[in-house]
């Protein structure tokens, strides 16, 4: 089975500081690791990946996260804060060629708001 | 690429009628798709996954005969809410995996249903 814990419902930051969102994963297999933004009444847009290459993954708006096995867990970080970073974010997995093919476990779900 | 999209956006029904949701994906083929459903402050709950040509798979505690699902070709896949009642009142979101692509899934923008 797996399974996503993100600690922290709510992170309030600065704008200009840095951003830290924690996603702690189970999993019996190698897992795909996703980061998703969700911004009111919208969809979810993927923010980044991980596959098994790089450890440390590279994402769209300045995002960037780092897979470490020993700790199960692939925080989401942004060195700079933007007001328009200001949604709700969700960690996701996937068991890497598991038989439940492309079914996502999602975490409960951060919400970050950006102070000026 | 990768655009997936729903329709309707919102809708609004009484209580004991049937609503359909359409999911498309606009610019691929999707094999598969996957319903969610979205309580306010909650994260996503995986509903059901829509294999094109093929019965969906419900997951446990969803009433497939209350959730109808139809994925009759490879853009599209509808869900239908039958005798929808207030509980069944919550913003429903598809996406489709595109085949070949590390499990990534695309997400429709989602469909706010109130039932009054």
């Amino acid at each position: 089975a797996q399974s996503v814990t993100q600690l922290g419902s709510h992170v309030s930051v600065s704008e200009g500081a840095l951003v830290l969102l924690r996603c702690n994963y189970s999993s019996s297999v190698p897992p795909y690791l996703f980061w998703y933004v969700q911004y009111p009444n919208q969809g979810l847009q993927l923010l980044l990946k991980y596959t098994s290459a790089a450890t440390l993954v590279k994402g769209i708006n300045g995002f960037e996260a780092e897979f470490k096995k020993s700790e199960t867990s692939f925080h989401l970080t942004k060195p700079s804060a933007h007001m328009s970073d200001a949604a709700e974010y969700f960690c996701a997995v996937n068991i890497a060629g598991g038989t439940s093919y492309g079914k996502l476990t999602f975490g409960q779900g951060t919400i970050l708001t950006v102070h000026p | 690429g990768a655009v997936v999209s729903q329709h309707p956006s919102r809708v609004i029904c009484k209580s004991g009628t049937s609503v359909k949701i359409e999911c498309r994906s606009l610019d691929f083929q999707a094999t598969t798709m996957f319903w969610y459903r979205q309580f306010p402050k909650q994260s996503l709950m995986l509903m059901a996954t829509s294999n094109e040509g093929s019965k969906a798979t419900y997951e446990q505690g969803v009433e497939k005969d209350k959730f109808l699902i139809n994925h009759a070709s490879l853009t599209l896949s509808t869900l239908t809410v039958t005798s929808a009642h207030p509980e069944d009142s919550s913003f429903y979101i598809c996406s489709a995996i595109v085949a070949g692509g590390y499990n990534e899934q695309f997400f429709g923008p989602g469909t706010r249903l109130t039932v009054l």
